[in-house]
C-alpha cells in the first residue's frame, strides 16, 4: 500500500528555514518521479516541485533559488528544504507520487513573526 | 510557466451530468500532458481521481471520467450525487513543471 508520512512543518520567522520530509512505503521513491504541492490556506493547490526518478529538478517560479528537492534512497524519503520563507509560502505541503498521483495529509508550515 | 484554466464553478442538478474542463495557455492539452483530476472535500487532503487523462483509482465511483474534449482535458461526471459536492483541480505536467488549474466548484442542487 502506498502511503506517505510528510513532517517537518511548523511555525517560522519570516527569512527563516524547514526541511520537509516525506517517508514513503509502499513503492522505492526512486521508481517514480517525486512531487511537492501546497495549499495556502482558502487557496487552491499550487504546485511547487518535482525530482526525477533520473534525479532531475523542476521548481515553480515562486520558489526557485529557494526551495530545493531531494531524497534519500537508504531511507526511502523525498525533502524540501525550504530557505529565505516568506509570509506567502504559508500552507500545507503535500507530497504527491507522479504516477497515481498519490499524496499525503500533509504538513503545515506558517511563516509569521 | 503555463496557465492552466478551468471553470470557477458549475452546478448540477442529483442525477445529472456535467462536463469540467482544464485548458493550458500553451495549446492544446494532449496525453502528453498526463492529465490528473483530484477531488477536494472541505476540511480534507485532495485526492486523485484521474491520471494520466483517464486511469482511474480503485475509489474512483464509475461515475467519473476522464478524456481529452476540444483540446482540452475534461473530467464528466454522470449521474451526480450529493457527495460529489466538492472542488476539483487538474493538473497539467509540461514537460517538467508541473502546473495546476484555478479549481472548479461544483455544487449538486
Amino acid at each position: 500500500e502506498v502511503q506517505f508520512v510528510e513532517s517537518g512543518g511548523g511555525l517560522i520567522q519570516p527569512g527563516g528555514s524547514l526541511r520537509l520530509s516525506c517517508a514513503v512505503s509502499g513503492f522505492i521513491v526512486t521508481s517514480s518521479h517525486m512531487n511537492w504541492v501546497r495549499q495556502a490556506p482558502g487557496k487552491g493547490l499550487e504546485w511547487v516541485s518535482v525530482i526525477y526518478n533520473n534525479g532531475d529538478t523542476y521548481y515553480a517560479d515562486s520558489v526557485k533559488g529557494r526551495f530545493t528537492i531531494s531524497r534519500d534512497t537508504s531511507k526511502n524519503t523525498v525533502y524540501l528544504q525550504m530557505n529565505s520563507l516568506r509570509a506567502e509560502d504559508t500552507a500545507v505541503y503535500y507530497c504527491v507520487r507522479d504516477t497515481g498521483g498519490y499524496l499525503g495529509q500533509g504538513t503545515l508550515v506558517t511563516v509569521s513573526s | 510557466q503555463a496557465v492552466v484554466t478551468q471553470e470557477p464553478s458549475l452546478t448540477v442538478s442529483p442525477g445529472g451530468t456535467v462536463t469540467l474542463t482544464c485548458g493550458s495557455s500553451t495549446g492544446a492539452v494532449t496525453s502528453d500532458h498526463y492529465p490528473y483530476w483530484f477531488q477536494q472535500k472541505p476540511g480534507q487532503a485532495p485526492r486523485a481521481l484521474i491520471y494520466d487523462t483517464s486511469n482511474k483509482h480503485s475509489w474512483t465511483p464509475a461515475r467519473f471520467s476522464g478524456s481529452l474534449l476540444g483540446g482540452k482535458a475534461a473530467l464528466t461526471l454522470s449521474g451526480a450525487q450529493p457527495e460529489d459536492e466538492a472542488e476539483y483541480f487538474c493538473l497539467l505536467s509540461n514537460g517538467g513543471p508541473r502546473v495546476f488549474g484555478g479549481g472548479t466548484k461544483v455544487t449538486v442542487l
